[in-house]
């Protein structure tokens, strides 16, 4: 089965520093990754996704995500956080289930404090 | 265009009862999924629809659970003889088409149940 891990429950990043969301994923074949955003009181978002090419994905909102084969990685990252960067924020990886279907399996997600 | 809408926004139920959740995906996405979020905490798959059919029901987690997809477009999930447990948001989502699943997903507002 296909997985994904966020290892942090939490991150806490002060104004105008990067920030950096893990997550790691283990798939059989080759990984489809996506990361989603969640906003206080609304609804999911997609930032951003990887499927082929280059390994650095450019997203939504300054985001981006940097897929890496070898640590089975796809950290999010943001060169400068803003205080409106605050969200929960999930990894996800395409997953092929038993009847040969598709589905998308989530991370637990990431809550991410940016302060002023 | 109109993005994905689910009804009822909130529903508080008496325990016992059966309740039913729509969801209305966007125009033309012949994918959709159903998915349940407790109170800060991740997704849980439930099921998703390739057309009116369904290839992966793996994620309800009992047989209260039901779902239907008619003319490729609307879907209801049922939940019945609901039990506190069921308490939680629950999100319907829409893609282009399941199997090409690098296709990114569009979330509903979701629908809070609370079940009493």
């Amino acid at each position: 089965a296909q997985s994904v891990a966020q290892p942090e429950d939490q991150v806490n990043v002060a104004e105008g520093n990067p920030l950096t969301v893990k997550c790691t994923y283990s798939v059989s074949g080759n990984p489809y990754l996506f990361w989603y955003v969640q906003y206080p009181n609304r609804g999911l978002q997609f930032l951003l996704k990887y499927i082929t090419g280059d390994n650095l994905v450019k997203g939504s909102y300054g985001f981006e995500a940097e897929f890496n084969k070898s640590q089975t990685s796809f950290h999010l990252k943001k060169p400068s956080a803003l205080v409106s960067d605050s969200a929960l924020y999930f990894c996800a990886v395409r997953d092929i289930g038993n009847t040969g279907g598709f589905k998308t399996i989530f991370g637990a997600g990431t809550r991410l404090f940016v302060k002023a | 265009g109109a993005g994905v809408s689910q009804s009822p926004s909130n529903k508080v139920t008496e325990k016992g009862k059966d309740v039913e959740l729509r969801c209305d995906p966007i125009s033309g996405h012949t994918a959709l999924y159903w998915y349940r979020q407790s109170l800060g905490q991740g997704l849980e798959f439930l099921i998703y629809f390739q057309g009116n059919s369904a290839p992966d029901k793996s994620g309800l987690p009992s047989d209260r659970f039901s779902a239907e997809r008619t003319g490729g477009s609307v879907s209801t999930l049922t939940i019945q003889r609901t039990q506190q447990e069921d308490s939680a948001v629950y999100l319907c989502a829409s893609s282009l088409r399941a199997s090409g699943s690098y296709n990114e997903q569009f979330f509903g507002p979701g629908t809070r149940l609370t079940v009493l």
